[in-house]
This record gives C-alpha cells, structure tokens and sequence, in this order.
C-alpha cells in the first residue's frame, strides 16, 4: 500500500498568512494526487486535482504543486473561511489512501 | 454537480451486519466508478470500496475484504455496502462518492453513522 504522509497534524496562524500543507508518498504517484478541505460535520471538498488544477469555483488563493513523491497545498492568504481540516488523497493505485489530515486552526 | 444521499447506519453489534444505501441524482450513475469512503475520529479518512460502472470490478481496502461487498443498481441510481461481521473498528461515518474523471471525488454524500458496540 502506498502510505501518504502529511505535515504538519496542525497549524496555528492568522488570517492573511501564507500556509504551506505538504504530502510524502511512499512511492511515486506521477500527480495522481487531490486536496480536499473538510469543516466538521461535513463531507470533504475537493480544491485540487491532479496535483496542480484548480478545481473550478474554488479561490485561487489555494494552489497545489509537486509530482512524483512530494506534494504540497499553498494557501497564500488566509480567509476566516479556509479554517478547517485538510486532507490529501492519492489514486494511483488501489487501495487509495488519504494523509492523515492537517487542521488549520485560527491564532 | 450530482447530488448523494446514504441511508442504513445505525447500530449494531459486534459480529452483527448493516446494508448501506446510496441514491444518487443529478448524473447517471452508471457512467461513474462509484465509491464509500469511511471517516473514524482515530484514524481520518478511509477509502474503503469502489465498484466499476457495470459492477465488473470492485476493489477493497484490506481490512473489509472478506467481510464488506460493494453492489450497485444502475436502473435504481443506487450504490450499496453490505457489510458482515463488524467490528468496533468499522464504527465511523461512511460516505458515498462519485469517482471524478480526474482522479479523486467531486460529488459526496452527507454520510450516515455506524456504530458497532455491544
């Protein structure tokens, strides 16, 4: 199984700062890898496919880059609206796996 | 934008089984892999099963092998898990999802409860 590794498990920080989330792959995903943004009590919602491409109707101040075995989610200016829980997910191959999320807490 | 509704969770004991529902709207469902992904508060999210289009092929995470299976009915838009001899472990909220095109999942359920305790 290809193990996702994510970090930090949590982030304390201020609105208007740029965060950095970044995911391991334990092999190489090409970009076969998403973002999803999760608040409680709802179901995670996909920012970002394929690694990179934002998904449509979503702030471009969320942008994602890497490939291979390293990912990374950028925020570049925090809004009171983006505190929540963040996750990727690679489906590369089966069993899909999500990192182990990052909550995104206000300072 | 396709819209899911799950149904079936509750509570059970262990070694018991529940049949999860999935109905889905606004897309026909049988042109999509489709998918129940599962939520503990210990261990994140889960992907747990996913079926092809025509059912031909499903695909599990290893600990529901054996234990879970993943259908679905295209003429119902309805995707469904039944899952046998649960343990404590499988208590977590699941949800069904769309396979996007482009990897992942777009569209979600709100998810429904499972709760396996004695």
């Amino acid at each position: 199984d290809i193990q996702m590794t994510q970090s930090p498990s949590s982030l304390s920080a201020s609105v208007g700062d740029r965060v950095t989330i970044s995911c391991r792959a334990s092999q190489g995903i090409r970009n076969d890898l998403g973002w999803y943004q999760q608040k409680p009590g709802k179901a995670p919602k996909r920012l970002i496919y394929a690694a990179s491409s934002l998904q449509s109707g979503v702030p471009s101040r969320f942008s994602g880059s890497g490939s291979g075995t390293e990912f990374t989610l950028t925020i570049s200016s925090l809004q009171p609206e983006d505190f929540a829980t963040y996750y990727c997910l690679q489906h590369n191959s089966y069993p899909y796996t999500f990192g182990q999320g990052t909550k995104l807490e206000i300072k | 934008e396709g819209q899911l509704v799950e149904s079936g969770g509750g509570l059970v004991q262990p070694g018991g089984s529940l049949r999860l529902s999935c109905v889905v709207s606004g897309f026909i469902s049988s042109k999509y892999w489709m998918s129940w992904v599962r939520q503990t508060p210990g261990k994140g999210l889960e992907w747990v099963a996913n079926i092809k289009q025509d059912g031909s092929e499903e695909n599990y995470v290893d600990s529901v092998k054996g234990r879970f299976i993943i259908s679905r009915d295209n003429a119902k838009n309805s995707l469904y898990l039944q899952m046998n001899s649960l343990r404590g472990d499988d208590t977590a909220v699941y949800f069904c999802a769309r396979d996007s095109k482009s990897g992942g999942y777009l569209d979600w359920g709100q998810g429904t409860l499972v709760t396996v305790s004695s």
